[in-house]
């Protein structure tokens, strides 16, 4: 199975600021990987497909990059509906694996 | 839109088996497009994929279940399913069914449509 670790686990922030996610795979991956927010009792929701395409509807703060093992979720500028949980999810392979997520909470 | 709902018991006794169906509104599973997906998370845990189908019935598992788990599809009903026996207390955890798009030209989709979640607690 394909492990993907995620740092940090969390991290405190204010709104404005720029937050930036890891996510990073245990054997190469090219470019199948997605990233989810999901939260408090909601289910996640799909931010970016394919590494660095942003999913329909999502707003261009959120952006994705990176390829073979390592990829980043950036947010340029924090805004109040997104402090919530994130998780990577790659699409390499079966079975399908998930990050164990980073929760954004408020400094 | 598409919109998938789980339905099911929200309490299963220990050793028993869980059957969750998840019914699919707004599309049809009868297509090539897509993987039907069961992934769950345990309360203040990750997300845990625990296996999906394709149209033709051909199913893959997450090895740390896959003895104990089945998937079907039933595209006649425009549904699918999810059979996990032998619970103990290590299966409470909100289940979601999920759609997979399939990869087109190199690209994996993600996945786009989630339903709300069925929780399920495993006690006598």
């Amino acid at each position: 199975d394909i492990q993907l670790t995620q740092s940090p686990s969390s991290v405190s922030a204010s709104v404005g600021d720029r937050v930036t996610i890891t996510c990073r795979a245990s054997q190469g991956i090219r470019t199948y990987l997605g990233w989810y927010q999901q939260k408090p009792g909601k289910a996640p929701k799909l931010l970016i497909y394919g590494a660095s395409s942003l999913q329909s509807g999502v707003p261009s703060r959120f952006s994705g990059s990176g390829s073979g093992t390592d990829f980043t979720l950036t947010i340029s500028s924090l805004q109040p509906e997104d402090f919530a949980t994130y998780y990577c999810q790659q699409g390499n392979s079966f079975p399908r694996t998930f990050g164990g997520g980073t929760k954004v909470d408020f400094k | 839109q598409v919109q998938l709902q789980e339905s099911g018991p929200g309490l299963v006794k220990p050793s028993e088996t869980l059957s969750l169906t998840c019914i699919v509104s707004g599309g049809s599973v009868n297509t090539g497009s897509y993987y039907w997906s069961w992934i769950r998370q345990p309360p203040g845990k990750a997300l845990e994929w625990i296996g999906c189908i394709y149209y033709t019935g051909s199913a893959d598992y997450n090895p740390s279940l896959k003895s104990r788990v089945t998937i079907s599809i039933d595209t006649s009903k425009n549904q699918f399913s999810l059979k996990l026996n032998s619970l103990t207390a290590a299966d409470t955890a909100v289940y979601y069914c999920a759609r997979e798009r399939t990869m087109l030209r190199g690209v994996f989709y993600g996945v786009d449509v989630w339903g709300q979640g069925t929780t399920v607690t495993v006690s006598s």
